[in-house]
């Protein structure tokens, strides 16, 4: 979805390297989140934020932190890339709401591989 | 968190009818199953979700027994756009609470066949 852009769209980093993921967002939905995905495998959440002062873990955040610098912003960090967290991550966002309706939409992914 | 089991694959041919039923037993009485499309190298996109009977909108049906313990999304006269990996989650959308139960298992990767 064009209105959820990451930045970059590959990447090759070394072990023990910092990375920064951004994802970045016109949709003026308040959450956001990120995802990892294995080849051959469904996606896991890593991060979510409802709001901008709100930081929240997913099942698998070992390894990883979040940034949310605004409404639209939502940057996921690996402190000291290793090789097994080469994959594929993708950025949503939502809408806000006590409704069942609550559409994830996607960014077009960041590939990832540490080497 | 409602645990969904799925088909790991399928196969069809262009035009005909394709039914994936997902089966999750511990479905809460808050959740709701919401069904979603994978191209390779894409992000999941949104296909239809639905709490109980049919839904249906241009792209698929929604089918809901009253037990709620499986669900089957059925997609009509497919083509070969429609090959993909397509995902059940069962979650209590909408509420705080379900941010950390969002959770994508394998899929179902679907290929028409010409």
């Amino acid at each position: 979805d064009a209105d959820v852009t990451q930045t970059p769209r590959n990447r090759i980093t070394k072990t023990g390297k910092r990375i920064m993921l951004e994802c970045s967002q016109t949709k003026g939905h308040d959450r956001m989140y990120w995802y990892r995905q294995d080849p051959g495998l469904g996606l896991r959440l890593i991060y979510y934020s409802f709001d901008v002062k709100d930081i929240n873990k997913g099942e698998i955040s070992d390894g990883y932190s979040v940034s949310r610098q605004a409404q639209a912003k939502f940057s996921l960090s690996l402190e000291s890339a290793i090789p097994n967290q080469t994959a594929l991550y993708f950025c949503a966002t939502s809408d806000t709401g006590q409704g069942p309706y609550n559409e994830q939409f996607f960014g077009p992914g960041t590939r990832l591989t540490v080497l | 968190l409602a645990k969904t089991t799925q088909p790991i694959s399928m196969d069809s041919y262009e035009g005909q009818e394709v039914n994936i039923t997902c089966s999750h037993n511990n479905i809460a009485t808050n959740d709701y199953i919401t069904w979603y499309q994978q191209f390779p190298s894409q992000g999941p996109r949104f296909i239809i979700q639905g709490y109980k009977t049919k839904v249906t909108n241009e792209v698929a049906s929604l089918f809901i027994p009253a037990d709620r313990k499986s669900s089957t999304l059925s997609l009509p006269r497919v083509s070969l756009s429609d090959t993909a990996v397509y995902y059940c989650l069962v979650g209590p959308f909408g509420i705080k609470a379900a941010g950390n139960k969002l959770t994508f298992g394998g899929g179902t990767r679907v290929l028409v066949k010409p």
